[in-house]
């Protein structure tokens, strides 16, 4: 398996713009996870689904963020209108829930630059 | 929010020296594990140590909890230039989502050859 995949790697917008990251979790996976991270608030949760279905997403900032998994191997996180303190890295994660126990899988992360 | 802090922020030693990071967490936890991160990359899982455990190894790698002080640390030893990189702490609290990790600040380690 790749692993968890992301894309893009890296995007440069301006403010005001939407933006959309998108996340394939690994096969097989039921839970699937997106973060952000920053230096100055560390690697926050923001939402995290459990077969396609939003369990918590008391993560996420504000109404201009939206997360979305349509089917089991493919997640958005969208933003809309983008400003420049959303700029971060944005990590997708996946596990397996087998019991209460499972490690996480990241995946190389979105960098977000907001002009 | 974040659960857990680690100590120190900041470590450099010599390759070959041993490494030790502390994290210290607030709530009751199910379990506690490790995660690494190089620069530009994701995290990547290192060990797993549950409440009832006090310490686990995992070659190099050695965790141990004491849940009475609400603490853990991960010991590296023999260090390689290849060590160098953040490393977090993430824990399960009680009574929450098993999935939904709580991560600590970091340490920033660097492993000079």
């Amino acid at each position: 398996d790749a692993g968890v995949i992301q894309s893009p790697r890296h995007e440069v917008t301006e403010m005001g713009q939407e933006v959309t990251l998108r996340c394939k979790p690994i096969s097989g996976h039921d839970y699937l996870f997106w973060y952000r991270q920053t230096m100055m608030r560390g690697l926050e949760l923001l939402i995290y689904f459990n077969n396609n279905v939003p369990i918590d997403d008391s993560g996420m900032p504000e109404d201009r963020f939206s997360a979305k998994m349509p089917n089991a191997s493919f997640s958005t996180l969208k933003i809309q209108p983008s400003e420049p303190r959303d700029s971060a890295v944005y990590f997708c994660a996946s596990s397996l829930q087998e019991n209460s126990y499972n490690e996480q899988f990241f995946g190389p992360g979105t960098r977000l630059t907001v002009l | 929010s974040q659960q857990g802090e680690e100590d120190p922020q900041a470590l450099s030693i010599q390759e070959g020296e041993n490494a030790t990071m502390n994290c210290s967490y607030k709530t009751s936890i199910n379990n506690l594990q490790w995660y690494r991160q190089n620069s530009g990359r994701g995290l990547v899982h290192l060990i797993l140590i549950r409440s009832n455990e006090r310490e686990k190894h995992s070659g190099r790698l050695r965790v141990t909890l004491d849940t009475s002080k609400k603490s853990s640390s991960l010991l590296i030893t023999a260090s390689r230039a290849a060590d160098t990189a953040s490393y977090f702490c993430a824990t399960v609290s009680l009574g929450t989502g098993a999935n939904n990790l709580f991560f600590g600040t970091g340490t920033r380690l660097t492993v000079i050859p």
